[in-house]
């Protein structure tokens, strides 16, 4: 079974260019979060989709961050313009239902550096 | 707040030595407890999980008990290989609105040499 997929792998642009991430979860899986992982710091969730619905952005910086998850499947991650204190892994992942309990599944991460 | 406290890395330790890291955290209500693992190169993966006081997670030699009592989950394994050289995260859920949601702490790197 293909885990979640995520590119690029690796992004580096100057400021105040747009960037674009690309989530693929697992197939069946109706919840799917990103993640921003700073150097030496551990995930903090940016957004939670359950199907095609945000159902928890409260941590996305929305004047420059925003997301979507058309028809409940892939799901893209975009931040318009970048500064450089966006460098950082953005983490997709995936889980089968939102529980307290179900295991996420993480895909490799879109590592960032903005110049 | 809800939060995970981890100890600070890298730990270095030899092949076949005792593993402890220290986890506990603050929650309001009670969170399901993980341990996730990142190996050099490759996404995070859930090594072990509890989901109420008293629970022991294991995977891989590796255990963790969920402990109401002194809000904590210290990951621990008998003896570490080289192969378990990875960074480690302690992470929570909570019920509820954020349901699902993981809080982590900041990650342990551990080396272990041959």
């Amino acid at each position: 079974e293909a885990g979640v997929v995520q590119s690029p792998r690796y992004k580096i642009i100057e400021k105040k260019q747009p960037v674009a991430f690309w989530c693929n979860p697992i197939s069946g899986h109706n919840t799917l979060y990103w993640y921003l992982q700073n150097l030496g710091q551990g995930p903090e969730l940016l957004i939670r989709y359950e199907n095609e619905e945000a159902v928890d952005d409260s941590q996305l910086p929305k004047d420059r961050f925003s997301a979507e998850r058309l028809k409940g499947v892939d799901s893209t991650l975009k931040i318009q313009p970048a500064e450089l204190g966006d460098s950082a892994v953005y983490l997709c992942a995936s889980s089968l239902v939102a529980t307290s309990y179900n295991e996420q599944f993480f895909g490799p991460g879109t590592r960032l550096t903005v110049l | 707040g809800n939060s995970v406290t981890q100890m600070e890395g890298p730990v270095t330790l030899s092949e076949e030595a005792f593993l402890t890291i220290n986890c506990t955290y603050t929650a309001t209500g009670y969170p399901s407890l993980f341990w996730y693992v990142q190996y050099p190169g490759e996404g995070l993966q859930l090594l072990l999980k509890a989901t109420k006081a008293d629970d022991k997670g294991s995977n891989k030699g590796f255990e963790a008990t969920y402990r109401k009592e002194t809000t904590s989950f210290h990951l621990e394994k008998g003896s570490v290989q080289v192969s378990d050289s990875a960074v480690y995260f302690c992470a929570l859920s909570l019920y509820g609105g954020s349901q699902g949601n993981l809080i982590f702490g900041k990650g342990t790197k551990l080396s272990v040499k041959p």
